[in-house]
């Protein structure tokens, strides 16, 4: 079955280090991959996408990459703020191909960071 | 800058009601999605629409039904409610035209209590 895993429900940091979260997906094959960040009780804020022809990307303090053949994309913080506190959801259009006809956002369960001060 | 819009932010219904829920998508976006989210659990794609018509469906109870209206709102009617249903109702809205794979914008929820 189509299954998306994020590595760990809840993360503990240090400010000032990186915070590295990873997503796995088993029997999909997405042509890109979305990080969200939600915030307690509001919707979702959309932060990056990654297209399977890319290894990697960055905004900010944010990076992003990639492996297709490993499934995984590792979300990356740099010098993490107490502000980064938040659940960060990877997810991906079950559609195999970009510019399929459905559009569906698939959500992993997300991982609780916490920046400690 | 406008973003997606969901009314009411509260609702609280007995069991077997019916609820609706409204959904004013960003202008200019072509695509509405519907997602359901119980505590701690993960955002459930429920059903979406492109250009006024249904695009794929989810996880939607039969008791639920939507439909998008031609200034492109959206309600999201769910009926005999149940005490199960109780849960943060998201709207999100992208443009989906022309292959591109833009990020969809999420509205800021309804939650739903269900005694």
């Amino acid at each position: 079955s189509q299954k998306i895993e994020q590595n760990s429900e809840a993360l503990n940091i240090q400010e000032g280090k990186t915070a590295t979260l990873t997503c796995n997906y088993t029997n999909y094959s997405p042509a890109y991959l979305q990080w969200y960040r939600q915030d307690p009780g509001r919707g979702p804020v959309f932060l990056l996408l990654i297209r399977e022809n890319e290894k990697e990307k960055r905004k900010e303090r944010l990076k992003v990459t990639f492996d297709t053949t490993l499934k995984q994309s590792l979300f990356h913080i740099t010098a993490s703020q107490p502000a980064d506190s938040a659940t960060y959801l990877c997810a991906l259009d079950p559609a195999e191909y970009s510019g399929a006809g459905s559009y569906q956002l698939t959500f992993g369960k997300g991982t609780k960071l916490s920046v400690i001060p | 800058a406008a973003g997606v819009i969901q009314s009411p932010r509260h609702l609280i219904k007995e069991k077997r009601e019916t609820a609706t829920l409204k959904c004013y998508p960003i202008p200019r976006h072509d695509t509405v999605y519907w997602y359901q989210q119980g505590p701690g659990q993960d955002p459930q794609f429920l059903i979406s629409f492109y250009e006024k018509m249904q695009s794929d469906k989810g996880s939607i109870p039969d008791r639920f039904s939507a439909q998008q209206f031609s200034d492109y709102h959206s309600e999201l009617n769910m009926s005999s409610l149940e005490l199960g249903d109780s849960a943060l109702y998201f709207c999100a809205s992208s443009i989906r035209g022309s292959g591109k794979n833009t990020e969809a914008f999420f509205g800021q929820g309804t939650r739903l209590t269900v005694v």
